[in-house]
């Protein structure tokens, strides 16, 4: 079966732009998850997603954004980007809010110049 | 707060040798999940081995163990017979249950190399 889907691979943006970042999850997934990944602060939880409905937010500025749509697809949003933003953004899905059955991704990288 | 601390940033083997990639953690929480992960540089984090903090005995699948020492809040990763392939970053992980949550917090992870 197809596994999690992350669109585009790879970004460039220029400081201040905004950018938009989508994840397919696996058939039949409800709940969607991101994750930020920077060498300085590591992996961070962003936000989880089930049923449309945000269920958790991590500690980031209200530039990050997501939305979650009645086919669980996910797209997370930041604005107004800063040069800290880049990272690779990993998202992971499951059936259920349940993080033992994670699957993640294979990211966006994101450059912010 | 959860808190996970992995202290060797990193680590070789040669292959067919067996690796310890240690791992300790922190929580005020009863009842939570230890995990680890690798993530090769395809960026992908690919799931391993889980242990509850109720599990009695250390989780195993395959070559990969979890020595689990619950008094001494550490989760170390043994690999038996490594392979070139295992060459990769890997990830301690913690879920913490109580206050539903669902999310990780991650370790700050290992970069393990097999050297042939």
């Amino acid at each position: 079966k197809a596994g999690v889907t992350q669109t585009p691979r790879y970004l460039i943006k220029t400081r201040g732009q905004q950018v938009t970042l989508s994840c397919s999850p696996i058939s039949g997934h409800r709940s969607v998850s991101w994750y930020q990944q920077t060498p300085g602060q590591g992996l961070q939880f962003l936000f989880e997603y089930f049923s449309e409905t945000q269920r958790n937010k991590g500690n980031f500025p209200g530039r990050f954004s997501g939305r979650q749509f009645s086919n669980s697809r996910s797209e997370m949003n930041v604005s107004t980007l800063e040069l800290g933003d880049s990272a690779l953004y990993l998202c992971a899905s499951s059936l259920y809010r349940d993080s033992r059955f994670y699957t993640f991704g294979s990211g966006t990288r994101l450059t912010v110049v | 707060a959860q808190k996970i601390t992995q202290t060797q940033p990193g680590m070789f083997v040669q292959e067919k040798e067996a690796v310890t990639l240690d791992c300790t953690y922190d929580t005020s929480d009863q009842s939570y999940g230890l995990f680890w992960y690798k993530q090769p540089s395809s960026g992908e984090m690919i799931f391993l081995i889980y242990q509850g903090s109720y599990d009695e005995q250390n989780a195993t699948e395959g070559r990969y163990s979890l020595n689990f020492q619950k008094a001494r809040k550490s989760a170390n990763l043994v690999i038996s017979a490594s392979q070139l392939g295992d060459s990769a970053m890997y990830f301690c992980a913690m879920r913490g249950t109580q206050t539903g949550a669902n999310n990780l917090f991650f370790g700050t992870g290992t970069r393990l190399t097999v050297i042939p």
